[in-house]
């Protein structure tokens, strides 16, 4: 079992919609939660973090965390085309110690016009 | 705050060579890390740093890989002989003494090995 999951996608969504972007981790012990968006070629960048269950909302983005079913997820309202990128998961395990990021393979949404 | 910087942004090199990158991290963050991603997949850690002090290695890196940050500021990875599995994107990041775990990440190393 992978430590982090994601569906790879792509994800499609039309503009304007809401994408709904999910992950799944392994070690239940994991206290932070984090979102990365990373366009083509470019490096990852920090949209969201969450360390408690329920939701947190930043402007466009909402993340939802689940502890009990070590679920988090990323949600988008009012996509637009410069949403399109991959979105990457990632958990902070407390068997790294508390410094490093373990990260999903990414799912790449896609925002049509 | 400028963001996190990396130097060089690509490099080109041929199998067996050494190379050398250097990475900036945000003003008086105390922590840096060093990543690399492969296409397809999420960046896998590769070492982390508080001030000077190397605190944790992932077995990733390879005896041909070395890192250092000698005075608590910039940091430099080298690769010794290099092969064409190293190929890859070298991310650098850093967080704050408050908010340890909260990594931003500098434009990376676009690593070529032919």
């Amino acid at each position: 079992q992978k430590e982090v999951e994601q569906n790879s996608g792509p994800l499609s969504v039309p503009e304007g919609a809401i994408a709904s972007l999910n992950c799944t981790y392994s070690d239940r012990g994991s206290q932070s939660f984090f979102w990365y968006r990373q366009y083509s070629g470019k490096s990852p960048e920090l949209i969201m973090f969450i360390y408690s269950n329920g939701d947190k909302e930043d402007g466009r983005f909402t993340a939802q965390l689940n502890k009990a079913s070590q679920y988090v997820s990323l949600l988008i309202r009012d996509s637009q085309p410069s949403d399109s990128a991959t979105y990457l998961c990632a958990v902070n395990p407390p068997t790294g110690g508390g410094n490093k990021l373990t990260f999903g393979t990414g799912t790449q949404l896609k925002v049509e016009l | 705050d400028t963001g996190v910087s990396q130097d060089p942004r690509h490099k080109i090199t041929k199998r067996g060579q050494n190379v050398t990158f250097r990475c900036d991290p945000i003003s008086e963050h105390n922590r840096l890390y060093w990543y690399r991603q492969t296409l397809g997949q999420g960046p896998e850690f590769l070492t982390y740093f508080q001030n000077e002090a190397q605190l944790e290695k992932s077995r990733l890196l390879s005896d041909r890989f070395s890192a250092e940050r000698p005075k608590g500021s910039f940091s430099t990875l080298e690769i010794q002989r290099t092969e064409q599995g190293d190929s890859a994107m070298y991310l650098c990041a850093s967080s704050s003494r408050t908010h340890t775990d909260t990594q931003y990440f500098g434009p990376g190393t676009r690593l070529t090995v032919l």
